[in-house]
Formats: structure tokens, C-alpha cells, sequence
């Protein structure tokens, strides 16, 4: 069966630190993968995504991530973290030939000043 | 200003009352779909509808039904609501593409006593 597994629930960090938020995802075939980013009260918004060709996608307020198909991962990482940052964050994929999309629980970051 | 819009945002209701969550988006979009969202459990996707009149199950169909009639609208329905249907829901449109990025409303809080 089709799984999105992000292991970490909460991840706490520095103003300032490097980020990586993981995600493992179970899928018969290459998937489509998407991180998306939730702030306090909104809808979700699209970071990034990877379809196919290069296996580091860039993203949008400076996120970038790795699709590493033989680990079947594809973790979310930020150089420098900023406060507003501090959000929930989501892997998802898309299973090519259905209309269907699987999102991961979640991992709550914090960002400490 | 391109969006997707729920309403309503916030909704108390009683054991078998039947309310219909809507939702509309003026991107022209073809793909729409219904997820909720439970602590612990991240995202999971409803329904789903490709096109006008055509919809299909996501993972947690149970208890709802949708209708595609038009275009931009795709309301959801719980034709008797039961307390574990208490969740934050929210709406999403895409275009007919993988590579198109899903739109999120801001979510329809629902709590069934």
C-alpha cells in the first residue's frame, strides 16, 4: 500500500540553524512528491515538488530537497532557518495513474529566537 | 485574486443534522478535492472529482458525498453526521496536470456533538 511516513512530529530549532525534515514515502513506482508548508489558521502551500530528472529540487522561501530513491526519501532542508518559518510541514505524494494524493502527518517546527 | 474559497469557517452541529460544507475556486481549475485533518493522522483525502460529473473515493469516503455539477463549486455533504466526523476539512483545486500545484482553501472547522 501507498504510505507517506515523516517520523519526526515536532522538530525544534535555532534562528539561524540549518533544517532537515524527513520523509519516506512507499510507492510502487517513481512517485510525484510534493512538500507543503501550513502556517496557524491557513490552508496549505506548495514548497516544492519532484517529478523527475534532477534529484535536488530548489523551492520556494529557500527550501530545497533530495529525492534518493534508493532510501526512497525525500527530505526537506533549509541552509539558515528564520522565525517565520515556524509552521507544519507536510510530505505528500502523488500516485501517477490515479488521481490520488497521500499526505504524511506532519512535523511541527519550532523555531527558537 | 486566484482562490479557493470555503465556507463555512467554523460549524457546530448535533448527532444527524445534515450540513453541506461548500467550496468554490475561480482558477477554472478541472481537479478539486475534500481532505480532513485529525491530530496525529496529518492530511487525508476524501473525495476527489476530475471533472464536471465525475468523482471518485479517496481514502476516507465514508460518511460524505460530493457532487460536481459545475465547474468552480464542489460541495461536500454529511447527510448525517456522527461526532468522529469532527475534523478540520479543507478544499483543494489543481489543473489536469500532476505538474499543476494544489490551491488549499482555509479550512472549515466542524465540530459534531
Amino acid at each position: 500500500a501507498q504510505s507517506v511516513t515523516q517520523p519526526d512530529i515536532h522538530i525544534t530549532v535555532s534562528e539561524g540553524a540549518s533544517l532537515e525534515l524527513r520523509c519516506n514515502y512507499s510507492y510502487g513506482a517513481t512517485p510525484y512528491l510534493f512538500w507543503y508548508v501550513q502556517s496557524p489558521g491557513q490552508g496549505l502551500q506548495l514548497l516544492l515538488k519532484y517529478f523527475s530528472g534532477d534529484t535536488l529540487v530548489q523551492g520556494i522561501k529557500g527550501f530545497e530537497a533530495e529525492f534518493k530513491r534508493s532510501q526512497s526519501s525525500f527530505n526537506l532542508r533549509k541552509p539558515s532557518v528564520h522565525w517565520s518559518d515556524a509552521a507544519e510541514y507536510f510530505c505528500a505524494v502523488g500516485a501517477s495513474g490515479t488521481y490520488k494524493y497521500i499526505f504524511g502527518t506532519g512535523t511541527r517546527l519550532k523555531v527558537l529566537a | 485574486e486566484a482562490q479557493v474559497t470555503q465556507n463555512p469557517r467554523y460549524l457546530i452541529t448535533v448527532t444527524g443534522k445534515k450540513l453541506t460544507v461548500t467550496c468554490s475556486q475561480n482558477m477554472n481549475h478541472e481537479y478539486m478535492s475534500w481532505y480532513r485533518q485529525d491530530p496525529g493522522l496529518g492530511l487525508r483525502q476524501i473525495y476527489y472529482s476530475m471533472n464536471v460529473e465525475v468523482t471518485d473515493k479517496g481514502d476516507v469516503p465514508e460518511g460524505y458525498k460530493v457532487s460536481r455539477k459545475e465547474k468552480r463549486n464542489f460541495p461536500l455533504i454529511l447527510e448525517s453526521p456522527s461526532p468522529n466526523q469532527t475534523s478540520l476539512y479543507f478544499c483543494a483545486s489543481r489543473g489536469s496536470t500532476w505538474d499543476s500545484p494544489l490551491h488549499f482553501g482555509n479550512g472549515t472547522r466542524l465540530t459534531v456533538t
